[in-house]
């Protein structure tokens, strides 16, 4: 069972910095790109960033370019997000999610997790 | 990177179908084949219901349906069913980043 577990969320002030994990398990995780998706309190989907199976190809939304970098390590089967100078705006449930295409991506997302929290306030 | 566009609301009765549109431009929607479509119960994470314009996971019932013309996506549903109600994201590749969500579409089954 494909299983996605997100930690590291909680309440950082403006300008600090916060990293998330994603811990998986349940398929071959170096075999797949993975995703960062947030959604704000009461709004839509937005993507956050994304990174190929062997990191060689990484992308991220305008919104948070030069302030987050995603990073994997597959032999821990892990996923990261180092969220750096953290505005109100970047509150939100982050959900880590699966690529469903083997050895390439498909940007569409066949597995998410349960998201963590982060709340940007002082 | 402007969310693509999504009608707020839309609602059927139980048994009609209904189409929910998504719109973009020619950089992601009508430029690609990754438009992809997913379900999100209150509460819930987001569920995979269409990928690649038109094709459906294992599991997800018939009665969902995707189609693409020029730089709009649509989802149908047919047959509504309670289950049905909750909100619906569209999304696709786009060439100036990798994915591009649209704003939601909250779907109330009367």
């Amino acid at each position: 069972e494909v299983q996605l577990v997100e930690s590291g969320g909680g309440l950082v002030q403006p300008g600090r910095s916060l990293r998330l994990s994603c811990a998986a398990s349940g398929f071959t995780f170096d075999d797949y790109a993975m995703h960062w998706v947030r959604q704000a309190p009461g709004k839509g989907l937005e993507w956050v960033s994304g990174i190929s199976w062997n990191s060689g190809s990484i992308g991220y939304a305008d919104s948070v370019k030069g302030r987050f970098t995603i990073s994997r390590d597959n032999a821990k089967n892990s996923l990261y997000l180092q969220m750096n100078s953290l505005r109100a705006e970047d509150m939100a449930l982050y959900y880590c999610a699966k690529d469903a295409a083997v050895g390439a991506m498909e940007y569409y997302f066949d597995y998410w997790g349960q998201g963590t929290l982060v709340t940007v306030s002082s | 990177q402007s969310a693509l566009t999504q009608p707020a609301s839309v609602s059927g009765s139980p048994g009609q179908s209904i189409t929910i549109s998504c719109t973009g431009t020619s950089s992601d929607v009508g430029g690609y084949n990754y438009v992809s479509w997913y379900q999100q119960h209150p509460g819930k994470a987001p569920k995979l219901m269409i990928y690649d314009v038109s094709n459906r996971p294992s599991g997800v019932s018939n009665r969902f349906s995707g189609s693409k013309s020029g730089n709009t996506a649509s989802l149908t549903i047919s047959g509504l069913q309670a289950e049905d109600e909750a909100d619906y994201y569209c999304s696709s590749y786009t060439s100036s980043s990798f994915v591009v969500f649209g704003g939601g579409t909250k779907l109330t089954v009367l």
